[in-house]
């Protein structure tokens, strides 16, 4: 069965102290990962879009990367106002977006 | 930049009711989708419709149905509304042809008392 695991599920950071979240995946034949970020009450907000293992994206203070099995979202210097909830989401084909439950980040002043 | 707009951000309806949650979005993409989203369980797909007047039941269809009479509005609709169907909702839409990526609404809080 396909499936994307979310980890950690909450974290907590200092203002400026550096982290990754991971995002693995067990997904057959994945035509596409995607990355999205969720502040609370409101839809998810897309991110990044990776197709293939050694790719990379960068925005602001995150950056994507992609394996053969996981996707980290590095978060370099974090601000308050990237706490949010995170979520990957790995792409197959047709109309299947299978979804990880995410990581709750809080970046503390 | 894509807009999908979703017309109640609050709904509170009684079990019984009959209950619509309505999307547009003003990209043309052919392609919508309705998820809900709970704690623990991530999104899950309700239907999709890949045109106008298609659609394909996705994991959790029972008790929604959908309607798709014009390309950029895609409503669901709960026949007989229960307690389980406490959800945020949330609309997608994206265009056909490649990968891509799915632009969400800012959902539907729907309570059912």
């Amino acid at each position: 069965e396909d499936q994307v695991t979310q980890s950690p599920e909450a974290l907590r950071l200092q203002e400026g102290e550096s982290s990754s979240l991971n995002c693995s995946y067990t997904v057959s034949g994945l035509r596409g990962l995607f990355w999205y970020r969720q502040d609370p009450g409101k839809g998810p907000e897309f991110l990044f879009t990776l197709y293939s293992a050694g790719e990379e994206k960068e925005k602001e203070r995150l950056k994507a990367t992609l394996t053969k099995k996981e996707s980290f979202l590095h978060i370099t210097a974090p601000k308050p106002e990237d706490s949010a909830t995170y979520l990957c989401a790995g792409f197959t084909g047709t109309y299947k977006y299978i979804f990880g439950t995410g990581t709750r980040l809080k970046v503390l002043a | 930049d894509v807009k999908v707009t979703q017309s109640s951000r609050y709904l509170v309806k009684r079990t019984g009711e009959k209950v619509f949650l309505e999307c547009v979005q003003d990209m043309d993409h052919e392609n919508m989708f309705w998820y809900r989203q709970d704690p623990g369980l991530g999104l899950r797909l309700i239907y999709f419709s890949y045109d106008v007047k298609m659609k394909e039941k996705g994991d959790i269809p029972e008790g929604y149905s959908v309607s798709r009479e014009k390309k950029e509005r895609f409503s669901l609709i709960l026949e007989s509304a229960s307690t389980n169907q406490t959800s945020m909702y949330l609309c997608a839409s994206r265009p056909t042809g490649n990968n891509s990526p799915l632009h969400f609404g800012n959902g539907t809080r729907l309570t059912v008392t």
